[in-house]
């Protein structure tokens, strides 16, 4: 099983300011990695898949990038709306799918 | 647009069953293969299982072998998860998520998801 490791598990941010989450795999997952985006009660919705291509109406703000076994979700500035729980998964190694165990994007 | 409905949730005594079914609408069901996704109280996502656009190959989370049953009726536009022998720590919000890719072999990531339902075990 490929074990996926998300830091920090809570990052604090303003409004306006940058979010960097991180995002390690166990061993390489070439570029097959998504991005995911909860909110409190809500379903998790698809931000980004292939690493860094962005899924259907998800703002630029929003990039993801990297490969092999380190990725990255940048939000370049925080909207009231992007304070969630951000969920990596792998998908490189078919059927045991795996998700990393979260990043708590809160305000400042 | 896409919408997945799941229901059947409920309590559960350890040890008895329970089958969920997610209702499928705005996308060509009988094209897609179908997850079932599930995520505990607080905790994070977890992979549960898979059937592809025909019912003909069927994958499962090593925690789940041999106890849950995925299937489809694409004539109904639904997908199921039958779960017998069910432990406490089965219980979650147990979502179904759509493949993205028709037909073939499955990409693995889910671009689409229901709103959930509840399954909690205890006595």
């Amino acid at each position: 099983e490929i074990v996926m490791t998300q830091s920090p598990a809570t990052l604090s941010v303003s409004p306006g300011e940058r979010a960097t989450l991180s995002c390690r795999a166990s061993q390489s997952v070439s570029s097959n990695l998504a991005w995911y985006q909860q909110k409190p009660g809500q379903a998790p919705r698809l931000l980004i898949y292939g690493a860094s291509t962005r899924a259907t109406g998800i703002p630029a703000r929003f990039s993801g990038s990297g490969s092999g076994t380190e990725f990255t979700l940048t939000i370049s500035s925080l909207q009231s709306e992007d304070f969630a729980v951000y969920y990596c998964q792998q998908y490189n190694n078919w059927p045991a799918l795996t998700f990393g165990g979260g990043t708590k994007v809160e305000i400042k | 647009q896409v919408q997945l409905v799941e229901s059947g949730g409920g309590v559960v005594q350890p040890g008895g069953s329970l089958r969920l079914s997610c209702a499928a609408s705005g996308f060509t069901f009988s094209s897609y293969g179908m997850h079932w996704v599930r995520q505990a109280p607080g905790k994070g996502l977890e992979w549960v299982a898979f059937i592809r656009y025909d019912g003909s190959n069927k994958y499962y989370a090593d925690s789940v072998k041999g106890r849950f049953t995925i299937s489809r009726d694409n004539s109904k536009n639904t997908l199921y998860l039958q779960m017998n022998s069910l432990r406490a720590e089965d219980t979650a919000v147990y979502y179904c998520a759509k493949d993205p890719k028709a037909g073939g072999i499955p990409v693995g990531y889910f671009d689409y998801w229901g709103q959930g339902t509840l399954v909690t075990v205890s006595s």
